[in-house]
């Protein structure tokens, strides 16, 4: 079973900081299937970049992510007020069939 | 406009049985797997269920055996029944598209959940 650990579970950065989100495979994940996902309170998550390094619609290009086989980051360039929230990291296709991560909380510092 | 409606949240004791309904609208359901997600109270995402586009079914261990994924394409509707249910259930339970982005002439594609709804809660206490 693939458990997908992310780093650090909370990260205190101002506005206009660079933040660098880790997610870290129990083993090799298909880069592919890796999918990251901002989640507001009281808001259900929203798909920010897929296939690892693949920005959504709409995203804007602070978000860029990277990695390959158990080791993926999501890096935000500046911190925008709006961007303060919680990350996931998702994978699909291996048993379970999909697996979340257990988030990084981006608070202000 | 591309949307996902939950319903049937409530509380319920343990040992019972709860339904929730997934309405989507604005896209063809038929073509899309779909998934529960839920959510436990300041807690992160567990994956509940899928369903793929011909029926098949998937659930992790922890809710193998007590919940089913169900889809009617005809109403553009996806059900998960709930069975058992314990008071580690309690959570709110999302429904949400699984898409695949086919590269051209790659021979693969990208998968990722890419619409969601707002959720309902499912409480589960005596």
């Amino acid at each position: 079973e693939i458990v997908l650990t992310q780093s650090p579970g909370t990260l205190s950065l101002s506005p206009g900081e660079r933040a660098t989100l880790s997610c870290r495979a129990s083993q090799s994940v298909s880069s592919r299937y890796l999918a990251w996902y901002q989640q507001k309170p009281g808001q259900a998550p929203r798909l920010l970049i897929y296939g690892a390094s693949s920005r959504a619609t709409g995203i804007p290009d602070r978000f860029s992510g990277s990695g390959s086989g158990t080791d993926f980051t999501l890096t935000i360039s500046r911190l925008e007020p709006e961007d303060f929230a919680v990350y996931y990291c998702q994978q699909y296709g291996s048993s379970p069939l999909l697996t979340f991560g257990g988030g990084t909380k981006v608070e202000i510092k | 406009e591309v949307q996902l409606v939950e319903s049937g949240g409530g509380l319920v004791q343990p040992g019972g049985s709860l339904r929730l309904s997934c309405a989507a609208s604005g896209f063809t359901f038929s073509s899309y797997e779909m998934h529960w997600v839920r959510q436990a109270t300041g807690k992160g995402l567990e994956w509940v269920s899928a369903i793929g586009t011909a029926g098949d079914t998937y659930y992790p261990g922890s809710v193998k055996g007590r919940f089913t994924i169900s889809r009617e394409n005809a109403k553009n509707s996806l059900y998960l029944q709930m069975n058992s249910l314990r008071a580690e259930d309690t959570a709110v339970y999302y429904c949400a598209r699984g898409d695949r982005l086919v590269v051209p002439g790659g021979g693969y594609y990208y998968y990722y959940m890419d619409v969601w709804g707002r959720g309902t809660t499912v409480t589960v206490s005596s």
